[in-house]
């Protein structure tokens, strides 16, 4: 079986502030991980993938995350917040010989002036 | 390419009726998978079909349906409506079916409210 625990459900950082948006993955097999990002009123839009390519992903917007086995980790950070970074973000995970995602249950990033 | 779209964006409906939501994946895209997202239990995965069989279904009751046309395009239905249907009902397409590394690329979703 696979899970995601997303530790926070709301994070409010300063604009220039770093982001860490936390996410732990549960799965018996080697899994791969996946960001989503979903603005109001919108669909979900990847942000990055872990392939086991890299343990180190950087993605889109400036954002990247680090998968961490030994931890079961793959926290999503970006060195500065920005006004538009404000949405809520998904942690998602998928292991072999499973066809769907499963998602965490979202953390809403609000970004202050 | 255009992206994964979704008709209608809104709906309304009482109890008691049916609902059919469509779904037009990515052109070249033969894989299409539903899911639900409520506030209550998150997003949570409906089914997956690939050219026109369903692969995998989730833990839902089966007033919920779906299916695919030769051309990709897929519709859920949902029947007998009840208030705790009201949700957001996302698709996804991606390439290939069976790979986990794929990328789900998601539709803007359909609002639906059950009153």
């Amino acid at each position: 079986a696979q899970s995601v625990t997303q530790l926070g459900s709301h994070v409010s950082v300063s604009e220039g502030a770093l982001v860490l948006l936390r996410c732990n993955y549960s799965s018996s097999v080697p899994p791969y991980l996946f960001w989503y990002v979903q603005y109001p009123n919108q669909g979900l839009q990847l942000l990055l993938k872990y392939t086991s390519a890299a343990t180190l992903v950087k993605g889109i917007n400036g954002f990247e995350a680090e998968f961490k086995k030994s931890e079961t980790s793959f926290h999503l950070t970006k060195p500065s917040a920005h006004m538009s970074d404000a949405a809520e973000y998904f942690c998602a995970v998928r292991t072999g010989s499973a066809r769907q995602l499963t998602f965490g249950s979202g953390t809403q990033l609000t970004v202050l002036p | 390419k255009a992206g994964v779209t979704q008709t209608p964006r809104y709906l309304i409906k009482t109890r008691g009726q049916q609902v059919t939501l469509s779904c037009s994946p990515i052109s070249g895209h033969r894989s299409v998978s539903w899911y639900q997202q409520t506030p209550g239990q998150g997003l949570q995965f409906l089914f997956e079909y690939f050219s026109e069989t369903q692969r995998n279904k989730g833990n839902f009751p089966g007033r919920f349906s779906g299916r695919q046309f030769s051309n990709s395009r897929s519709e859920m239905n949902v029947s007998t409506l009840e208030l705790g249907d009201s949700a957001l009902y996302l698709c996804a397409s991606s390439t290939l079916a069976g790979t986990p590394q794929e990328t789900q690329y998601f539709g803007p979703g359909t609002r639906l409210l059950v009153l």
